[in-house]
């Protein structure tokens, strides 16, 4: 098993500059997350899909931020336009139910390698 | 809002001593607490979780407890070693049979230092 690709894994670009990153999730997975993490800020969740549906966007920072996900095996993260703010480490995650307790279900979210975005 | 608090920031500890990081979280409907370590340039892995439903987990040298009464839960890494240096992230979660895939709050980490 791959795992969850990310690519590109760094990307360098000027401020205003479009900017997308993209995710292939683990096959069979049926969620999927993207963070952005900062030394600032920590680990922050932007969004997340469950079976191909946006459940919650409320990290987007802002309307220069957007994501889709067309079907099971691939989204994206695109920023338009691009701010110095926006550099840092942007990971993709993806997760599948585990099992049960209760009538719970609890998914164990598995990181691809991250893409490092530096907006110049 | 959800929220979750972890201390301490940073701690270092010599090679064989204990280490413990603390977690706190707003919403008492969370019910899943994983923790993750995440070396330096890599991707946070996950290493322990625990459900709601049990008070404490172990696993080797790592072990995890939960007060659900306080909303705390906590990371206890016993007989350190170099290699268990890494940033140490805290997490929960709600989940429920009508919503697969919650969302994660993270802890803002802790740095963890062993000194051989």
């Amino acid at each position: 098993d791959a795992g969850v690709i990310q690519s590109p894994r760094h990307e360098v670009t000027e401020m205003g500059q479009e900017v997308t990153l993209r995710c292939k999730p683990i096959s069979g997975h049926n969620s999927l997350f993207w963070y952005r993490q900062t030394m600032m800020r920590g680990l922050e969740l932007l969004i997340y899909f469950n079976n191909n549906v946006p459940i919650d966007d409320s990290g987007m920072p802002e309307d220069r931020f957007s994501a889709k996900m067309p079907n099971a095996s691939f989204s994206t993260l695109k920023i338009q336009p691009s701010e110095p703010r926006d550099s840092a480490v942007y990971f993709c995650a993806s997760s599948f139910p585990v099992g049960t307790s209760g009538g719970a279900l609890y998914n164990e979210q598995f990181f691809g390698p991250g893409t490092r975005l530096t907006v110049l | 809002g959800e929220n979750v608090e972890q201390h301490p920031s940073t701690l270092s500890v010599q090679e064989g001593d204990s280490a413990v990081i603390k977690c706190t979280y707003s919403d008492s409907a969370s019910n899943y607490f994983p923790w993750y370590k995440q070396e330096l340039g890599k991707r946070p892995q996950l290493i322990i979780d625990i459900r709601s439903n049990v008070g404490e987990k172990k696993d080797q040298r790592i072990a995890v407890t939960l007060n659900k009464t306080a909303k705390h839960f906590s990371l206890h890494i016993t007989e350190t070693q170099p290699e268990d240096s890494a940033v140490y992230f805290c997490a929960a979660s709600k989940v429920s049979p009508i919503q697969v895939g919650g969302k994660l709050i993270f802890g803002q980490g802790t740095e963890l230092s062993v000194k051989p």
